[in-house]
């Protein structure tokens, strides 16, 4: 089992905010960052650290934490963000060793 | 624009070894600012950290895995690889190369490499 929590499958209507979270005790101590994964496709990374966006990233998505859980929102969700999410953190023991969540698939519809 | 991409052969046996290099192109694997790792990918699975390595070699592994992984870097070649013995099945997914920043508070890999399956089977 992961360190990292999240839900399995979450689904937003077109136009509307979504939260998808993560879940661990390392984000007591570490930032999450989030990677969105087409299939077929390599992950990409959409936000790190306190809430940054890598270059290209569209500004409705962003990232919040708050105790063990970090969240990742889009406002105003596209058809083409449907994707699985994955979030990862240094592991709890810290010692440079790195956690992923398990993943969320999000269905827009 | 830097670029990550894996090669090594498609499918290997039970009990054998893994070899995948990572050529980066784009930017130096010399910076002395970022990792290079390596994440798995079992067909319709979640993400696994792998480890990771400094361009001095200095190595960090995944403790599930840390028994079979070597990873190693090759300055000359700008390029870094992942060795994993004693194959099994369960060791068959796609295999990404990344670059991988750490800093105090945060890590996250923000160059990935295509991806490429491996597949262990006799």
């Amino acid at each position: 089992s992961s360190e990292l929590t999240q839900d399995p499958a979450v689904s937003v209507a077109l136009g509307q905010t979504v939260r998808i979270t993560c879940q661990g005790d390392s984000l007591r101590s570490y930032y999450a960052s989030w990677y969105q994964q087409k299939p077929g496709q390599a992950p990409v990374l959409v936000i790190y650290g306190k809430n940054n966006r890598p270059s290209g990233i569209p500004d409705r998505f962003s990232g919040s934490s708050s105790g063990n859980t970090a969240s990742l929102t889009i406002t105003g969700a596209q058809a083409e963000d449907e994707a699985d999410y994955y979030c990862n953190s240094r592991g709890s023991s810290g010692n440079h060793l790195v956690v992923f969540g398990g993943g969320t698939k999000l269905t827009v519809l | 624009q830097l670029q990550l991409q894996e090669s090594g052969p498609g499918l290997v046996k039970p009990s054998e070894t893994l070899s995948l290099p990572c050529t980066v192109s784009g930017g130096s694997i010399s910076s002395s600012s970022y990792y290079w790792g390596w994440i798995r990918q079992p067909p319709g699975k979640g993400l696994e950290w792998i480890g990771s390595i400094y361009y001095s070699g200095s190595t960090y592994y995944n403790p599930s895995l840390k028994s079979r992984v070597t990873i190693s870097v090759d300055t000359s070649k700008n390029q870094f690889s992942l060795k994993l013995t004693s194959v099994t099945a369960a060791d068959t997914a796609v295999y990404f190369c990344a670059r991988h920043s750490q800093w105090l508070v945060e890590d996250y890999f923000d160059y990935w490499g295509q991806g490429t399956l491996v597949t262990v089977s006799s």
